[in-house]
């Protein structure tokens, strides 16, 4: 049972345009979403949250979007960087404890 | 600060040997995790511990035990190995209070690769 989903494996944008990084999740316990954003042979490093309270939070080149009634979060990067390739996984937790990670999302920025 | 240290960083096993996964971390936190991640499957929670003395099973802990015999140290063991561990392996911490509300942001160690042949 696969609590929160990223259904693209991939995805390439060119440098300078729009990421835009989509996770669905299935319980609506969840209250709070966080994106992680891994480098090979690394850590996950933490990137941006947001509350199930908001429907949107930004920080610098991301942005974090939260629509509750469709049980969907995106995370946009503008304007995309080659330093931006990663692959990227979004998580969410009620609260406690667990959080619940996606099975990430790989993007390629092309120079 | 280190954050969370790992080792070793890759390891090989033969089926049926037995390893442990040691996780470090400087930051003074109370709560620590263990998560795997194989290719395409996402991070999924082996173990954790709310604090010393203190452990609980995650989603995936068949074949594994950890201890928490310091706030500092969340070692993973794993007693005979099979191929279906074959994995890399991340502890990871956060700092919040037990019993509060909200949510904290994990800090990860580097991971440690493990091969069982």
């Amino acid at each position: 049972d696969q609590q929160v989903k990223q259904n693209s494996p991939s995805l390439s944008v060119q440098e300078g345009r729009i990421s835009i990084l989509n996770c669905d999740y299935t319980n609506s316990m969840f209250d709070y979403f966080l994106w992680y954003k891994k480098y090979p042979a690394e850590g996950p490093t933490f990137l941006i949250s947001i509350s199930s309270i908001k429907d949107k939070n930004e920080d610098g080149r991301f942005t974090v979007f939260l629509n509750k009634s469709a049980k969907h979060l995106s995370l946009h990067i503008v304007p995309s960087q080659p330093g931006d390739s990663a692959v990227y996984f979004c998580a969410a937790t009620s609260g406690t404890y667990k959080y619940i990670f996606g099975t990430g999302t790989r993007l390629k920025v092309l120079a | 600060n280190a954050g969370v240290t790992q080792t070793p960083k890759f390891r090989i096993l033969k089926i049926g040997q037995s390893m442990t996964l040691q996780c470090t971390q400087d930051m003074n936190h109370n709560y620590m995790y263990w998560y795997r991640q194989d290719p395409g499957m996402g991070l999924k929670l082996i173990y954790y511990s709310v604090g010393a003395g203190i452990t609980d099973k995650g989603e995936v802990p068949n074949g594994y035990n950890v201890s928490r015999s310091t706030t500092e140290d969340f070692p993973l063991r794993l007693e005979l190995a099979a191929p279906s561990q074959t994995s890399v392996y991340f502890c990871a911490s956060d700092g919040r209070v037990q019993g509060a509300s909200g949510a904290n942001v994990l800090t990860f160690g580097a991971g440690s690769r493990l091969t069982v042949l």
